[in-house]
């Protein structure tokens, strides 16, 4: 089974800080997904990272993927109480159309 | 271009009751996910429909069960609710081979008491 994991999980800092969250997962996948969860709601897609070395910026938000180092990181530049919200990391399998979550990391920007 | 709806939004049952949920896709897309979410946890797959048929299971027991009609609408049964089916049901469609990227409704939180 494909594990994912996500670190930290929990994440407090300042707006206009800027700060990484990370993504590890154990097996070979060739894409990885990163979702927004704000607290009761559904989630939203934030980045589709296709290809090794892919790279995605929207705002203040830059995901990238490594997928030799099975490692996916989403940058966070100059932090906004908006952004506060839970991200998570899905992966899917080279075989099988399931996606793994990671954890998740519960982002809090602090004004 | 409708998204992805679900419903009840909210529902309580008591232990051993059975339960069905609903999901409409978002339009253009065949295939339907449906996922867990435990309180403080990511999204656990339960399974997918595509073309009316199951194309995937996760580590669910038999209880969890759905269906997927024509129009691409889906329903998740659970039979003998347990307390811990407790959580947030998520549905979420797609286009199988368009990169597979999941759209997903607002859930429906499920309590078992």
């Amino acid at each position: 089974e494909l594990k994912v994991e996500q670190n930290p999980l929990f994440l407090s800092m300042q707006e206009g800080k800027n700060y990484t969250i990370y993504c590890n997962y154990s097996t070979t996948s060739d894409r990885l997904y990163w979702y927004r969860q704000d607290p009761g709601k559904s989630l939203e897609s934030l980045f589709v990272l296709l290809s090794n070395g892919a790279v995605k910026q929207e705002g203040r938000l830059m995901a990238s993927l490594d997928t030799k180092a099975r490692l996916s990181t989403l940058h966070i530049t100059a932090a906004v109480h908006d952004l506060s919200a839970t991200y998570f990391c899905a992966v899917p399998p080279m075989a099988g159309n399931q996606f793994y979550f990671g954890t998740g990391t519960s982002l809090t920007v602090i004004p | 271009e409708t998204g992805v709806t679900q419903s009840p939004t909210h529902l309580i049952k008591t232990r051993g009751q059975q339960v069905t949920l609903r999901c409409s896709s978002q339009s253009g897309h065949n295939t339907v996910s449906w996922y867990q979410q435990a309180l403080g946890q990511g999204p656990q797959f339960i399974f997918q429909y595509y073309r009316e048929e199951e194309n995937g299971r996760g580590n669910f027991p038999p209880r969890f069960s759905g269906l997927q009609f024509p129009n691409y609408s889906s329903e998740l049964n659970v039979n003998a609710l347990e307390l811990d089916d407790s959580a947030l049901y998520l549905c979420a469609s797609s286009q199988l081979g368009q990169n597979e990227k999941l759209f997903f409704g607002s859930g429906t939180q499920l309590s078992v008491l």
